[in-house]
């Protein structure tokens, strides 16, 4: 049962354009929400966070919108830029266990 | 920011033998750190609550006798792969939150590539 996916395995963007990266989840009881961007044969490294009593963070080029409706979060990166290609992880988990279920992961590509 | 470190980075062992991985915060003191295994393409699948001073706490379908961890102190949790075997080949990542930053994420190590021949 895979209470976080991501349904979109890949996703190619040209360089300067939007990137967005969705995530669903099934757990109603999760109320904090992370993005993770990985490298190969490295660990993940944390861009943004929001918590489910909000419906946007943004940070730079990154911005996380929760529709907790929906079950919904999506990453928007903009401008991107080729060093944004990476795999990018959806966390989701509640803010008092920090125990977090990672999606499957999206990788992106944004060609120069 | 806070640093995770996670030795080896890579590892090749033989079928049988035991594997140790060490995992340690570097500037906060973390009293609970997170195991995760990752197989090639697949996502992150957590594995075990590592909690300083007490039993880890193991996920559904992880062997705790095979998979033996250790939080002697504060900044150091060890993962011990027992009788490893090929299917044991993985790619281990520990993490840890910095407590003294409210809400805040978790913040993960390099990882470790296990090769069991």
């Amino acid at each position: 049962d895979q209470q976080v996916k991501q349904n979109s395995p890949s996703l190619s963007v040209q360089e300067g354009r939007i990137s967005i990266l969705n995530c669903d989840y099934t757990n109603s009881m999760f109320d904090y929400f992370l993005w993770y961007k990985k490298y190969p044969a490295e660990g993940p490294t944390f861009l943004i966070s929001i918590s489910s009593i909000k419906d946007k963070n943004e940070d730079g080029r990154f911005t996380v919108f929760l529709n907790k409706s929906a079950k919904h979060l999506s990453l928007h990166i903009v401008p991107s830029q080729p060093g944004d290609s990476a795999v990018y992880f959806c966390a989701a988990g509640g803010s008092g266990t920090y125990k977090y279920i990672f999606g499957t992961g999206t990788r992106l590509k944004v060609l120069a | 920011g806070a640093v995770v470190s996670q030795h080896p980075s890579w590892v090749i062992c033989k079928s049988g033998t035991s594997v140790k991985i060490e995992c340690r915060s570097l500037d906060f003191q973390a009293t609970t750190m997170f195991w995760y295994r990752q197989f090639p393409k697949q996502s992150l699948m957590l594995m075990a609550t590592s909690n300083e001073g007490s039993k880890a706490t193991y996920e559904q379908g992880v062997e705790k006798d095979k998979f033996l961890i250790n939080h002697a102190s504060l900044t150091l949790s060890t993962l011990t792969v027992t009788s490893a075997h090929p299917e044991d080949s993985s790619f281990y990542i520990c993490s840890a939150r910095d407590p003294g930053t409210g809400a805040s994420p978790l913040h993960f190590g390099n990882g470790t590539r296990l090769t069991v021949t």
